[in-house]
């Protein structure tokens, strides 16, 4: 299957400070990904859909303007969680729907970014 | 609005017996279903997708059904190993650019 990454695997980061998440999809190109978050025994939330080329589209209840999206190419998106506090911490997973060939459609997910904020 | 939901939450099975994970949906106009396995701590894999015109999917010992009228798919794991160990997700896509809907997962541990 297609893989897709994401940089850093964790991070740790001082209150006030701002984090940036990368996420590649290294092997297809990707005009939409999307940003889940996920707290601990519970499943993923849509936090954002990215779109290559345009603003991102956030889901209900998600601060925009904490949380940065920027779709610049179609195999790159960054996540920029300005400001971050203690509540911010939790795992962050990017998906990358494939656009052609067999996997057409289908939705392939980073590893995962651990963000923990003191 | 889509809501998935698995059950059971948790289950624990000893090395050898089959497993039986059930995710039902509410809305039965699906465009395709996937199932994820997620390890502790990493992202999610996925194991399967099943279009909206398929009854089911498989590969190796994974065989994941899909029932549209009853709202149900459910995915089956022959003769599981200790690595079959996770937490299973399914997700639901209403719409061929619809967003996934994910139910809640069932951690699976398979004990030698």
């Amino acid at each position: 299957g297609a893989v897709v990454s994401q940089h850093p695997s964790w991070v740790i980061c001082k209150s006030g400070t701002s984090v940036k998440i990368e996420c590649r999809s290294l092997d297809f190109q990707a005009t939409t990904m999307f940003w889940y978050r996920q707290f601990p025994k519970q499943s993923l939330m849509l936090m954002a859909t990215s779109n290559e080329g345009s603003k991102a589209t956030y889901e209900q209840g998600v601060e925009k303007d904490k949380f940065l999206i920027n779709h610049a190419s179609l195999t790159l998106s960054t996540l920029t969680v300005t400001s971050a506090h203690p509540e911010d911490s939790s795992f962050y997973i990017c998906s990358a729907r494939a656009e052609a060939g067999e996997s057409y459609n289908e939705q392939f997910f980073g590893p995962g970014t651990r963000l923990t904020v003191l | 609005k889509q809501e998935v939901t698995q059950i059971p939450a948790a289950l624990s099975v000893p090395e050898g017996e089959n497993l039986v994970l059930n995710c039902s949906f509410t809305d039965s106009a699906i465009y395709n279903l996937q199932w994820f396995r997620q390890d502790p701590g990493k992202g999610l894999t996925s194991l399967l997708l099943i279009q909206s015109s398929q009854r089911e999917q498989t590969s190796g010992r994974l065989n994941a059904s899909l029932d549209k009228s009853s709202g149900r798919s459910t995915l089956y794991i022959a003769a599981s190993q200790p690595g079959d160990s996770a937490t299973y997700l399914c997700a639901a896509r209403v719409g061929s650019w619809g967003k996934l809907q994910f139910g809640a997962g069932t951690q699976v541990v398979v004990t030698p």
